[in-house]
């Protein structure tokens, strides 16, 4: 069973309307949960942390968190094309600084 | 600085020779992540770095990959006797405390081995 999972896509969302990343994790005990959006040819950038079960959120981001079903997942209001990108979710194991593990990335594509 | 800076920005190496990539982390950070990204997004981690101290080596390929940090001076990855398959971009990160504020990756330095 892969560490991190999500969907490749890609998704497509029309502007201006809700875009929903969803990422599921393995391991039980992970701590920490970042999304990072990475265009292409260039190197990833972190977008939101989450630390405590519930949502997290920031301008147009919203970051949930569900410990119990071992899901994160990422919502983008009002989408706009600049937001086409892939979505990497990213988690934290249990060691105190430890190494985060990436998922292979959602394809998000805003539709003009 | 305020940003990793990653050099060289390209290196295209015959198969077999040597290659070395650099990474001067943020000011302040003291962790360095060196990670290799190759097709369809998927990261694989290689090694970490507390300061000059080897934290975590669990990804890396001992047998030809090997990496330093280093007191004033730049962080190396270095594979000797590169293959096909390393063709990748290696991404450096540094953080000040993973955990709490996640990384701050390079631009990257593209491989291609031919």
């Amino acid at each position: 069973q892969k560490e991190v999972e999500q969907n490749s896509g890609p998704l497509s969302v029309p502007e201006g309307a809700i875009a929903s990343l969803n990422c599921t994790y393995s391991d039980r005990g992970s701590q920490s949960f970042f999304w990072y959006r990475q265009y292409s040819g260039k190197s990833p950038e972190l977008i939101m942390f989450i630390y405590s079960n519930g949502d997290k959120e920031d301008g147009r981001f919203t970051a949930q968190l569900n410990k119990a079903s071992q899901y994160v997942s990422l919502l983008i209001r009002d989408s706009q094309p600049s937001d086409s990108a892939t979505y990497l979710c990213a988690v934290s194991l249990l060691r105190r600084d430890d190494k985060i593990i990436f998922g292979k990335g959602t394809r998000l594509h805003i539709l003009p | 600085g305020e940003e990793v800076a990653q050099t060289p920005k390209h290196l295209v190496r015959g198969e077999g020779q040597k290659a070395k990539l650099y990474c001067a982390p943020i000011k302040g950070h003291s962790y360095v992540f060196w990670y290799q990204q190759v097709l369809k997004n998927e990261f694989k981690f290689l090694i970490s770095f507390q300061n000059e101290n080897v934290f975590d080596e669990t990804g890396m390929p001992k047998e030809r990959f090997s990496a330093k940090c280093l007191p004033n001076s730049p962080c190396s990855l270095e594979i000797q006797a590169t293959k096909l398959e390393d063709s990748a971009v290696y991404f450096c990160a540094s953080s000040q405390s993973p955990d709490n504020y996640g990384y701050t990756f390079g631009s990257g330095t593209r491989l291609t081995v031919v």
